[in-house]
């Protein structure tokens, strides 16, 4: 039972280079998150869907966008990366809105 | 906005002690308020409180909720060094698809032998 799946678990990036984390859920959940963690800051929504072919922005949104094409996956991407880009970032699935999500592992990434 | 604050951010203590982690909150239209664990990697599930004064427990851990004063402890007796973790509060508001959870910055617990 695989449950949130994010390839991949560790990246560093030039500056104003673009990539695509994947998230991938084998639990037929509805909704989907994408979070980063910093240092001190806690878990920060970054974007987050309530369905296949929905997105909707969270509190941190601005250099990323997402795609949900297909309901078990969930893609955010960086079009230029900068350097305050550099975190942990984590993807969670729940069956209904805000009770208990699943986390994926997190993917360390590095912007430099 | 909503607001999560989590206090102590850090404590150390020696195993066979007992902790308690305090978590309060701001939200509009208060739905539920959830605790995790997060060790090295993913954060996991602890509890969901959704009434007062209800206390959940499971093994040594324990949480109760306070809607009047808007907060929320989590209990760990007897220690152990596996409880070293960052323990994270959130809380949901409303009830339409789009409420989202908001969390607190964590509480970093180191259990010394």
């Amino acid at each position: 039972n695989a449950g949130v799946t994010q390839t991949p678990k560790f990246r560093v990036l030039k500056t104003g280079q673009s990539m695509t984390l994947l998230c991938a859920q084998d639990m037929n959940h509805e909704y989907m998150y994408w979070y980063r963690q910093d240092p001190g800051m806690g878990l920060r929504l970054i974007h987050y869907s309530v369905g296949e072919g929905t997105t909707a922005k969270g509190e941190v949104p601005d250099g990323y966008n997402v795609s949900r094409l297909k309901k078990q996956n969930f893609l955010l991407g960086l079009e230029s990366a900068a350097p305050s880009q550099t975190s942990v970032y984590f993807c969670a699935s729940s069956y209904v809105p805000n009770t208990e999500a699943f986390f994926g592992q997190g993917t360390r990434l590095t912007v430099v | 906005e909503d607001k999560v604050v989590q206090s102590p951010l850090s404590l150390v203590v020696h195993e066979g002690d007992t902790v308690t982690l305090n978590c309060s909150y701001e939200v509009t239209n208060f739905r539920s308020l959830l605790w995790y664990k997060q060790e090295k990697k993913a954060p996991t599930f602890l509890f969901m409180l959704t009434s007062s004064g209800i206390e959940k427990k499971s093994g040594r851990l324990s949480s109760i909720l306070d809607k009047k004063e808007l907060f929320s402890i989590l209990n760990i007796t007897a220690t152990q060094t596996g409880d070293s973790a960052v323990y994270l509060c959130a809380v949901a508001p409303g009830t339409g698809a789009n409420s989202k959870l908001t969390f607190g910055k964590g509480i970093t617990l180191s259990v010394r032998p």
